[in-house]
């Protein structure tokens, strides 16, 4: 099984409409990182939420980590086209000494379409 | 300050060819990391280098290498291509391997096996 799961796979919303989509770990979360990425490019870095409970926004976007449930959920409010894309979510999985492994650990991504 | 860059964009091989691809990370970033995507299996680690040095490895056959210049410029290289190597690579750099520090990725590299 995968060791993040996201929810939905995928989302059609309309303009304005707000969203929430969903990163479960079936491992214990050290760093959590949210990106978007256009089909065919690169990844677009949006947040990285630490151990801790951490919430972070950005302009419509808020990404919140709840480390008991071992669970990440990324909120868009008054979604546009311009949020079309798809979004994953990383995990980083902690070494010693506050060291990363340097590796991601990805999601399936989940597609989100926003008619105009 | 310029971001994560990966060359080439586009590169068509065929079967048992060799293939080098490269990434600049950004300036000042000592760690880089390569990824491989495919709509089957999504976005699976490959490798990660710090200081010239690798200090992990995913799960790929010894077909798939990796290396780090002093100027932290990464190349990988993947020897024999199979149809299934056909994915789009990408690069990540972050400044030092502490786990408080984000990973920017490059555009990406898409590779076609035929």
């Amino acid at each position: 099984s995968q060791e993040l799961e996201q929810s939905p796979q995928s989302l059609i919303v309309q303009e304005g409409k707000n969203l929430t989509i969903n990163c479960t770990s079936s491992k214990t979360l050290y760093g959590l990182y949210w990106y978007k990425q256009k089909y065919g490019e690169g990844l677009i870095f949006l947040m990285m939420l630490q151990k801790g409970g951490e919430e972070k926004s950005h302009e419509k976007i808020t990404a919140k980590l709840d480390e008991k449930k071992q669970q990440s959920s990324l909120h868009i409010t008054a979604s546009q086209p311009s949020h079309a894309g798809i979004y994953l979510c990383g995990a980083e999985r902690g070494g010693s000494g506050g060291t990363s492994y340097g590796k991601l650990t990805f999601g399936q991504g989940t597609i989100l379409t926003v008619h105009p | 300050k310029a971001g994560v860059t990966q060359t080439p964009r586009y590169l068509i091989k065929t079967r048992g060819q060799q293939v080098t691809l490269s990434c600049s990370p950004i300036s000042g970033h000592r760690s880089v990391s390569w990824y491989q995507q495919t709509p089957g299996q999504g976005l699976q680690f490959l490798f990660e280098y710090f200081s010239e040095t690798q200090r992990n490895k995913g799960n790929f056959p010894g077909r798939f290498s990796g290396r780090q210049f002093s100027n932290s410029r990464s190349e990988m290289n993947v020897s024999t291509l199979e149809l299934g190597d056909s994915a789009l690579y990408l690069c990540a750099s972050s400044a030092t391997v502490m786990a408080d520090n984000e990973q920017f990725f490059g555009p990406g590299t898409r590779l076609t096996v035929l």
